[in-house]
């Protein structure tokens, strides 16, 4: 099955930074998400991005579908980005979400 | 539109009990799918129900099963609790291939 992979594993920024975070996966995919895992667990929506290029604010996502990868930009960090940051790919007959094993990131004032 | 609703938010169960999470999908979304979310495991996929049919599921024991109603809403189930399944459960409905996901079922068994 799929495989999904996140780098790097955790991240500490200054506030005010930017920074990029990394998904591949190993075979091609009906869909490529990116969640924010807030502090009470849920996962909160970033981008749906099966491919192409989107920006929502100082966030944007990238994805080359035939290269087999995604990237999150963050740009101009805030405290309030901190937390856990996943990508999942829905496999090929869409029925179940594979993550990755996310991203910590820690921004400090 | 109501987001996906999960209950209840917490559960503290025995070991060898079983247990019975809930998830109701945004409206007029027909897919459902469960997963588990562990500090060892990471998250992982449990099974995913379209129109009453489990169309998919994941590598678990027998223990974790689960259903679909006409109206969408599901249930998984977890019998003979064991200390292992302690963990956020998390349901998510679809629109077309874009998932949404519910605030969480956390679980631990004593």
């Amino acid at each position: 099955g799929i495989q999904v992979e996140q780098s790097p594993p955790d991240l500490i920024l200054q506030e005010g930074a930017n920074s990029t975070l990394r998904c591949n996966f190993s075979d091609s995919v009906n869909n490529l998400q990116w969640f924010h895992q807030n502090p009470w667990g849920q996962l909160i929506n970033l981008f749906y991005i099966p491919s192409g290029t989107k920006q929502n604010g100082r966030l944007s996502a990238t994805t080359v579908a035939t290269e087999r990868y995604s990237l999150l930009y963050i740009s101009s960090s805030q405290t309030t980005d901190s937390g856990v940051y996943f990508c999942a790919a829905l496999n090929q007959a869409g029925t179940a979400l594979i993550f990755g094993k996310g991203t910590t990131l820690s921004v400090s004032s | 539109k109501a987001g996906v609703t999960q209950t209840p938010r917490y559960l503290i169960k025995t070991r060898g009990q079983q247990v019975t999470l809930s998830c109701s999908p945004i409206s007029g979304h027909r897919s459902v799918s469960w997963y588990q979310q562990t500090p060892g495991q990471g998250l992982q996929f449990l099974f995913e129900y379209f129109s009453e049919t489990q169309r998919n599921k994941g590598n678990f024991p027998g223990r974790f099963s689960g259903r679909q109603f006409s109206n969408s809403r599901s249930e998984m189930n977890v019998s003979t609790l064991e200390l292992g399944d302690s963990a956020l459960y998390l349901c998510a409905s679809f629109e077309g291939t874009e998932a949404f996901f519910g605030q969480g079922t956390r679980l631990t068994v004593v």
